[in-house]
């Protein structure tokens, strides 16, 4: 099994529904992360979670809500889904040392027509 | 704060070719620097990472990468390309104390072509 899953691999939803993106992680790490990926743009940090119950905005986190459920469990949902929410999305988790780097899930394709 | 540039968004080499991928980081505080590759449809890989050891650093698949602190330089490269390193390529930035925040560059993709 990998040590990021992240589920669905893939999605399509309409402008204004609710979707949930969850991932899940068994390297037994504190931190986890979303980002977002658009071409041009790099990966960009939506929100992130430094354990349970600390959870905190990252640079684009409007129109964006997640949920810490577990160590384990990171979820991040899109309320009010809109087209330019379209993206990839990435989880990624890490240990508290700064050198140590993240390992990241194999990606959510979100689509929003 | 901390930025990372990537110079070129598209670079493409033959194969056998030097590669080499360039990245500039900006921070006010001792880094600590990724690369991390994208291959299609997957997630994001480590390459190899600087954290204020050695400043050449030897990643897998054959990649180095060389921090140079007076360019704020971080530029990846390879001796010879492989059809096999088509894909895209993330420097990325990060400092210590605590805050263990990556901040990505835009990402160059690699052509190979044989």
């Amino acid at each position: 099994d990998a040590d990021v899953t992240q589920t669905p691999r893939n999605r399509i939803t309409k402008t204004g529904k609710r979707i949930m993106l969850e991932c899940s992680q068994t390297k037994g790490h504190d931190r986890m992360y979303w980002y977002r990926q658009d071409p041009g743009l790099g990966l960009r940090l939506i929100y992130y979670s430094f354990d349970v119950k600390d959870i905190n905005k990252g640079e684009i986190s409007d129109g964006y809500s997640v949920s810490r459920q577990a160590q384990a469990k990171f979820s991040l949902s899109l309320e009010s889904a809109i087209p330019n929410q379209t993206a990839l999305y990435f989880c990624a988790t890490s240990p508290p040392a700064a050198d140590y780097g993240y390992t990241f899930g194999s990606g959510t394709r979100l689509t929003v027509v | 704060a901390q930025s990372v540039t990537q110079l070129g968004s598209h670079v493409s080499v033959s194969e056998g070719a030097l590669v080499l991928l360039r990245c500039n980081y900006s921070s006010s505080v001792p880094p600590y620097l990724f690369w991390y590759v994208q291959y299609p449809n997957q997630g994001l890989q480590l390459l190899l990472k600087y954290t204020s050891a050695a400043t050449l650093v030897k990643g897998i698949n054959g990649f180095e990468a060389e921090f140079k602190k007076s360019e704020t330089s971080f530029h990846l490269t390879k001796p010879s390309a492989h059809m096999s390193d088509a894909a895209e390529y993330f420097c990325a930035v990060t400092q210590g104390g605590g805050y263990n925040k990556l901040i990505f560059g835009a990402g160059t993709r690699l052509a190979v072509h044989p």
